[in-house]
């Protein structure tokens, strides 16, 4: 079955870059996309972005300036990372796959705190 | 940018007893819409998509369904594992945006 597995800092440093992996398994990276979610407080829950199976992604407009979303077929892996952390990065970071529809299974997330 | 009003933001409900939860979408996105169940350790689990297919395992008192730009989350008779939080998310257009949230509470 699909599984999702992140991996990722728990603490960032402002103004420092958030780095998280995404292992996938159960399917295949160049048939289906994944997409990156994030949860805070203040802000509910926002859409980041996503990459294609194809390796085109697309970005919220909001952060289209400090994220980049990558991927390795070979290792199933996706990469997230965003730059220049501020304290209103603190979320719980989600990788979601669109393996049966959109945004049908989710990571366990990945708690980032930003602070000094 | 698509706004998904989701209402109420909190319910107080027996068990047993059968709730719906609503989000209205500020434009048209046909069928593009899920729903999420959220666990308090933050698990996330989809329940509904595209407005009214039930995923694979979920209990068949949950439906989903639309009337004009209101999507509608039904549980026919509440459990106590159904006492958690559910998000609705369209996917329509990009930005993908999502609802504020219901909390469902046992009374």
């Amino acid at each position: 079955q699909v599984q999702m597995k992140q991996s990722g800092p728990g603490l960032v440093q402002p103004s420092q870059s958030l780095s998280i992996t995404c292992t996938v398994s159960g399917f295949s990276l160049t048939t289906y996309g994944v997409n990156w979610v994030r949860q805070s407080p203040g802000k509910g829950l926002e859409w980041l972005g996503v990459i294609w199976s194809g390796g085109s992604t697309d970005y919220n407009a909001a952060f289209i300036s400090r994220l980049n979303i990558t991927k390795d077929n070979s290792k199933s892996q996706v990469f997230f990372k965003m730059n220049s952390l501020q304290a209103d990065d603190t979320a719980i970071y989600y990788c979601v796959s669109n393996f049966y529809w959109y945004f049908d299974v989710w990571g366990a997330g990945t708690t980032v705190t930003v602070s000094s | 940018d698509i706004q998904m009003t989701q209402s109420p933001s909190s319910l107080s409900a027996s068990l047993g007893e059968r709730v719906s939860l609503t989000c209205r979408a500020s434009q048209d996105i046909g069928a593009s819409l899920n729903w999420l169940q959220q666990e308090p350790d933050g698990t996330i689990k989809r329940l509904i998509y595209a407005t009214s297919s039930l995923d694979s395992g979920v209990p068949k008192r949950f439906s989903g369904s639309r009337s004009g730009s209101d999507y509608s989350l039904t549980i026919s008779s509440l459990e106590s594992e159904d006492f958690v939080d559910y998000y609705c998310l369209q996917f329509a257009n990009s930005p993908f945006t999502f609802g504020s949230g219901t909390k469902l509470e046992i009374k």
